[in-house]
């Protein structure tokens, strides 16, 4: 299983970019990298997901590079409320159901007022 | 519609008992995930069930087991229950459409509490 490594925690102000980096330098060839937002007591929410290149949704963006042994989260104009851990994982599920994925440490972002 | 739902949402129990969790889908999801968070981690894979087979295992001892039901619930069993064993618990469902990685949808999780 791929590993992956973020930083443990970051601060920003309100109205800031973010971007919260992870390394997974062993990523295989058919693995995904998904980012999930969690909030504490809660499940893990997704926020986004992509294999190559870039990816934007409503709530942010990914950035992977041509070697897929990092990705970029990059989070516009951070809330308060966007106060959470966001985890990094990368891995698949192939034609068969069969899953294989592995969550990061994680990076706590304290959004400061 | 009705997100992930498990149940109970919290649960003490003595070491060395057995407890079992219970987990919905949300309606369509054929596959289940379970996975162990302890505080300040992050969460570890148990195992994955799709169409009621077991399709992935993580680095789990023998004493947690799970099965999946026709209407595609699940349950996570645990024996002999080690404090270490304290943790949410955590179900997440998703729609498998072939290779590549899906979206998973987590539920709030059970909180264990082993004394």
């Amino acid at each position: 299983l791929a590993k992956t490594t973020q930083p443990i925690s970051m601060d920003s102000y309100e109205g800031q970019e973010v971007n919260i980096t992870c390394s997974h330098n062993n990523i295989a060839t058919n693995d995904y990298i998904t980012w999930y937002q969690q909030f504490p007591s809660q499940g893990p929410r997704f926020i986004i997901q992509g294999y190559k290149t870039k990816v934007t949704n409503e709530v942010a963006s990914l950035f992977i590079p041509a070697d897929r042994k990092s990705s970029t989260l990059s989070l516009p104009r951070v809330s308060l409320s966007d106060t959470a851990v966001y985890y990094c994982l990368v891995g698949a599920f192939y034609s068969g159901g069969y899953q294989k994925v592995t969550f990061g440490t994680g990076t706590k972002l304290q959004v400061i007022p | 519609d009705a997100g992930v739902t498990q149940s109970p949402t919290h649960l003490i129990k003595t070491r060395g008992q057995q407890v079992t969790l219970r987990c919905s889908p949300i309606s369509g999801h054929k596959s289940v995930s379970w996975y162990q968070q302890v505080l300040g981690q992050g969460p570890q894979f148990i195992f994955q069930y799709y169409e009621k087979e077991e399709r992935g295992r993580g680095n789990f001892p023998d004493r947690f087991s799970a099965r999946q039901f026709p209407n595609y619930s699940s349950e996570l069993n645990v024996n002999a229950l080690l404090l270490g064993d304290s943790a949410l618990y955590l179900c997440a469902s998703s729609l498998v459409v072939g290779g590549g990685y899906t979206e998973a949808f987590f539920g709030q999780g059970t909180r264990l509490t082993v004394v």
